[in-house]
């Protein structure tokens, strides 16, 4: 079936240390987005992508890194400068054109201790 | 921030239909209303959406206002899998712009 996969579904990490979240599609989508979503609240764009080799900053992508360097990965790095990582990290992607909704993982609980 | 807006929560009981309001009064002609709804701890699921006309699909129904201000969401049947916050969101049809998310309305389906 085709889909998005974000592992693992849970991480957990000491204080400083840089991690990668994994997200892969094989939907053949050419834009792939990072949300964090904290308790209670909606969902805050951090990066996206709309085509390989290419991404944009969102409205919280400070202490936050990606690369894009095939259409059907989209790595997430939370750095040791996010103040505060400890969050639900989706990913998600979408045709390029058109209308097309997005199509959302399940999702990496992060907690940094 | 999100251009729409949505009550924060709802009550429904199991069998009746449930319908979801929000508001978009600064919609722009080429911009579409989505609705996504987020059960716990898992990524959101599309549901449906629509520019002007009625939307009917096996999930729910969108009914958009004639002036495209506001719309609701139906879901016909509720059951307690409904139980979930459901998401309106408005974006451009002009390309794959990213979603903005509000807070969206915590439906509760009661037995």
């Amino acid at each position: 079936d085709g889909g998005i996969t974000q592992s693992p579904k849970y991480l957990f990490r000491k204080e400083g240390q840089n991690v990668t979240l994994s997200c892969e599609q094989n939907l053949n989508h050419d834009a792939m987005y990072w949300y964090r979503q904290d308790p209670g609240q909606g969902l805050r764009l951090i990066y996206y992508s709309q085509i390989v080799n290419d991404f944009q900053k969102g409205d919280i992508a400070e202490g936050y890194s990606v690369s894009r360097e095939k259409k059907e990965s989209f790595p997430l790095t939370v750095t040791s400068a996010q103040k505060n990582p400890t969050a639900f990290y989706l990913c998600a992607s979408s045709p390029r054109q058109g209308q097309s909704p997005l199509h959302f993982g399940n999702g990496t609980r992060l907690t940094v201790t | 921030d999100a251009k729409t807006t949505q009550p924060p929560s709802m009550d429904c009981a199991e069998g009746r239909a449930a319908n979801l309001p929000c508001n978009h009064s600064t919609i722009s002609g080429n911009e579409y209303v989505y609705w996504y709804r987020q059960i716990h701890s898992q990524g959101p699921q599309y549901i449906i959406h629509g520019l002007k006309n009625n939307e009917t699909n096996e999930m729910a129904s969108l009914i958009i206002t004639e002036d495209r201000k506001s719309s609701t969401l139906i879901l016909p049947h509720a059951t307690l899998r409904d139980t979930a916050v459901y998401y309106c969101i408005v974006r451009s049809y002009s390309g794959n712009t990213p979603l903005v998310f509000g807070k969206g309305t915590r439906l509760s389906v009661i037995a």
